[in-house]
C-alpha cells in the first residue's frame, strides 16, 4: 500500500525567507508525485509534478521540488516566500494503474509573516 | 476554458436526509473523480468515473454513490446522512486515464450535517 507523510503540520516563516516543506512517501511500486496548494475556501491547485527524468522539478509561483528515490522524499522548496504564499500545501502520490486516485499527505500549513 | 464547476457551493442538511452534489468537468475531460476533505481524515478518494463507468472506488460505505452522464458531468449522492459526513467534497477532472495525468480540482461543495 502507498502512503504519504508530510513531516510538518505547520511551518511559520518570515516574508522573503526560504522555505522547505517536507514530504516522504512509502510505496512498493513506482509512483508519480505531486504537490498541490489550497488557498482558504478554495479547491486544490497543482504546483508541480514528478513523472520521470530530472529529479529537480520546477513549478508555478517559483516553487520547485526534488525527487530523492533512495530517501523516498519529495520536498518542496521556495527560495523567497511572499505573504501570498500563505496556504495549505499537500503532497500526493498517484497509484500505479489507478491514475485518478491520489493519496494525499495530511497537509502543511504555511504561514508567511511580514 | 472554464474550470471544474461544482454546485451547490454550500449546503446544510439534517441527519438522515440524503444529498446530491453536481460536478461539471473541464470541457473535453472524460474522467471525473470525487474526494472528501475533513480536518480529521484529510483528503480521501471516493471514486472515479470514466465514460460513465466507475473505474475505481475508495474505502467508503455504500451510502456514498456516484454516477457520470454521457456529457461527462457527474453527480455524487450520500444517503442517510451522518454528522461525520460534514466535509468539503471536491470534484476533479482529467483529460485522460494515464497515471501521471494532471488532475484539476473544483472549489468544492461544503456540506454541513446537523
Amino acid at each position: 500500500a502507498q502512503s504519504v507523510t508530510q513531516l510538518d503540520s505547520q511551518v511559520p516563516v518570515f516574508e522573503e525567507a526560504p522555505v522547505e516543506l517536507r514530504c516522504n512517501y512509502s510505496s512498493s511500486v513506482s509512483v508519480y508525485l505531486f504537490w498541490y496548494v489550497q488557498y482558504p475556501n478554495q479547491g486544490l491547485q497543482l504546483l508541480l509534478k514528478y513523472l520521470s527524468g530530472s529529479t529537480l522539478v520546477k513549478g508555478i509561483n517559483g516553487f520547485e521540488a526534488e525527487f530523492n528515490k533512495s530517501q523516498t522524499s519529495f520536498h518542496l522548496r521556495k527560495p523567497s516566500v511572499h505573504i501570498s504564499d500563505t496556504a495549505e500545501y499537500f503532497c500526493a502520490v498517484s497509484v500505479l494503474n489507478q491514475g485518478g486516485k491520489l493519496i494525499f499527505g495530511q497537509g502543511t500549513e504555511l504561514s508567511v509573516k511580514p | 476554458k472554464a474550470g471544474v464547476t461544482q454546485t451547490p457551493r454550500y449546503l446544510i442538511k439534517t441527519r438522515g436526509q440524503q444529498v446530491t452534489l453536481s460536478c461539471s468537468p473541464i470541457s473535453g475531460h472524460r474522467s471525473v473523480s470525487w474526494y472528501q476533505q475533513t480536518p480529521g481524515q484529510g483528503l480521501q478518494f471516493l471514486f472515479e468515473y470514466f465514460s460513465e463507468t466507475q473505474r475505481n472506488k475508495g474505502n467508503f460505505p455504500g451510502r456514498f454513490s456516484g454516477r457520470q452522464f454521457s456529457n461527462s458531468r457527474s453527480e455524487m449522492n450520500v444517503s442517510t446522512l451522518e454528522l461525520g459526513d460534514s466535509a468539503l467534497y471536491l470534484c476533479a477532472s482529467r483529460d485522460g486515464t494515464g497515471d501521471g495525468d494532471t488532475i484539476y480540482f473544483g472549489e468544492g461543495s461544503w456540506l454541513t450535517v446537523v
